[in-house]
């Protein structure tokens, strides 16, 4: 199975901080990466498919790249709302699998 | 606008089967277009994918997982179900189901789950 590794796994930031998250795939896996946001008490939400792919209705400050192993998430400016644990998906292959997950609190 | 809802009992006793059901609303599962698969969220802990299927009975499995489970289809009633048979406290966890979309094109690809149900408690505990 693929393993995803994240980074950091948790981060502190200010209100209009730019944030980057990083996931890393232990074998290419094309694009085929999403990333997903999570609030406490809450379902998952898909922000970002197939790497760079924005999900309609989500916000332009958020942002993805990379391709074969290597993505970043970015939050261009980060708002109170966006204080959540971010996960990424790699649906390349079966088993899917999940990264372990970033944490983003207020500084 | 597709709505999913998981239902089933919140208590399941060790060594028991666990059966939970999405229902899909606003939308056919019978679509050409998706995979319907179940996550789950241990307390405190992560995601977990458990298995896909797809409206003509294609499943795909968490090999973790893959003696115990069985996801199925009934495109009558537009639902899917989850069993996981001979729990334990560790399969204590809220349970999602979601929608995988799939990519149009001639390689088999994803554009991830964008649909989520509210997710279901599920507690393992004589």
């Amino acid at each position: 199975a693929i393993q995803m590794t994240q980074s950091p796994s948790s981060l502190s930031a200010s209100v209009g901080d730019r944030v980057t998250i990083t996931c890393r795939a232990s074998q290419g896996i094309r694009n085929d990466l999403g990333w997903y946001q999570q609030k406490p008490g809450k379902a998952p939400k898909l922000l970002i498919y197939a790497a760079s792919s924005l999900q309609s209705g989500v916000p332009s400050r958020f942002s993805g790249s990379g391709s074969g192993t290597d993505f970043n998430l970015t939050i261009s400016s980060l708002q109170p709302e966006d204080f959540a644990t971010y996960y990424c998906l790699q649906d390349y292959n079966y088993p899917l699998t999940f990264g372990p997950g970033t944490k983003v609190d207020i500084k | 606008q597709l709505q999913l809802q998981e239902s089933g009992p919140g208590l399941v006793k060790p060594s028991e089967t666990l059966s939970l059901t999405c229902t899909v609303s606003g939308g056919s599962i019978s679509s050409s277009s998706y995979y319907w698969a179940w996550i789950r969220q241990p307390p405190g802990k992560g995601l977990e994918w458990i298995g896909n299927i797809f409206y003509s009975g294609t499943t795909f499995y968490n090999p973790s997982l893959k003696s115990r489970v069985t996801i199925s289809v009934d495109t009558s009633k537009n639902q899917f179900s989850l069993k996981l048979s001979s729990v334990t406290a560790a399969d204590t966890a809220l349970y999602y189901c979601t929608r995988h979309v799939l990519a149009s094109g001639f390689v088999v690809s994803y554009y991830g789950m964008d649909a989520w149900g509210q997710g279901t408690t599920v507690t393992v505990s004589s």
